[in-house]
């Protein structure tokens, strides 16, 4: 079983709440990736890190941002969340892009 | 644009029938396709991670094929059981980044 936690599963909060969604791995893993997907549709990167203090944006523009302080957290920051950023949001890491990347278990978050 | 294009969306097998589906993606440039299996309310999981054109994997039930060269892969799977219900994705990443594209999925439902 992979050894990576996201939290909280579920969150439903107010629009214009700042929010955390937190990620842990246990693996020593440096490559970690954000990602968000609605029902359906593909799942887009939002940021990835390839290790400590590097964070890049990925394909999908987003309002979030991250930090990676230590090789083991992620955590993905919205300022202001907004009825737009209602998504599930899933947390991923690997050694490199050709072993397996393993996922938590996601988030998802509803803007009300 | 870089897209990766699964077909069918969906598909309804009766459980010990056999059955396969597609992962289409851009041949240039190619570096590493990725199968994975996402159950309901459970994290995503890695299948298989095929490098080489010709590259066939196996496990279990479930086996994979690659080209390259024309830049698709089918995911097969023998005697379908109601485990295998899912949604299964597949992703690629190309020479020029890192990161990973996904394609938005089948969803298989085996009925028993």
């Amino acid at each position: 079983e992979a050894d990576i936690y996201q939290t909280p599963r579920y969150l439903v909060i107010g629009t214009g709440k700042k929010i955390t969604l937190e990620c842990s791995q246990t693996m020593g893993h440096d490559k970690m990736y954000w990602y968000q997907q609605d029902p359906g549709m593909e799942l887009h990167l939002i940021h990835y890190s390839y290790g400590v203090n590097s964070t890049e944006k990925g394909d999908l523009s987003s309002e979030s941002t991250v930090s990676r302080i230590r090789t083991e957290h992620f955590p993905l920051t919205l300022e202001s969340a907004r009825p737009s950023h209602t998504s599930q949001y899933l947390c991923a890491s690997s050694v490199d892009r050709v072993t397996e990347a393993f996922f938590g278990q996601g988030t998802r978050l509803t803007v009300v | 644009i870089l897209n990766v294009e699964q077909s069918p969306q969906s598909l309804h097998v009766q459980e010990g029938d056999s059955t396969n589906f597609t992962c289409s993606f851009p041949s240039s440039n190619f570096y590493a396709l990725h199968w994975y299996r996402w159950e309901t309310a459970k994290s995503p999981e890695a299948l298989f991670v095929m490098t080489l054109n010709g590259d066939e994997k196996k496990k279990g039930r479930i086996s994979a094929t690659l080209n390259t060269k024309e830049g698709y892969s089918y995911l097969y799977i023998k005697g379908s059981q109601p485990e295998d219900s899912a949604t299964y994705l597949c992703a690629c990443s190309m020479d020029s980044n890192y990161q990973l594209i996904w394609g938005a999925g089948t969803k298989l439902i085996i009925k028993p």
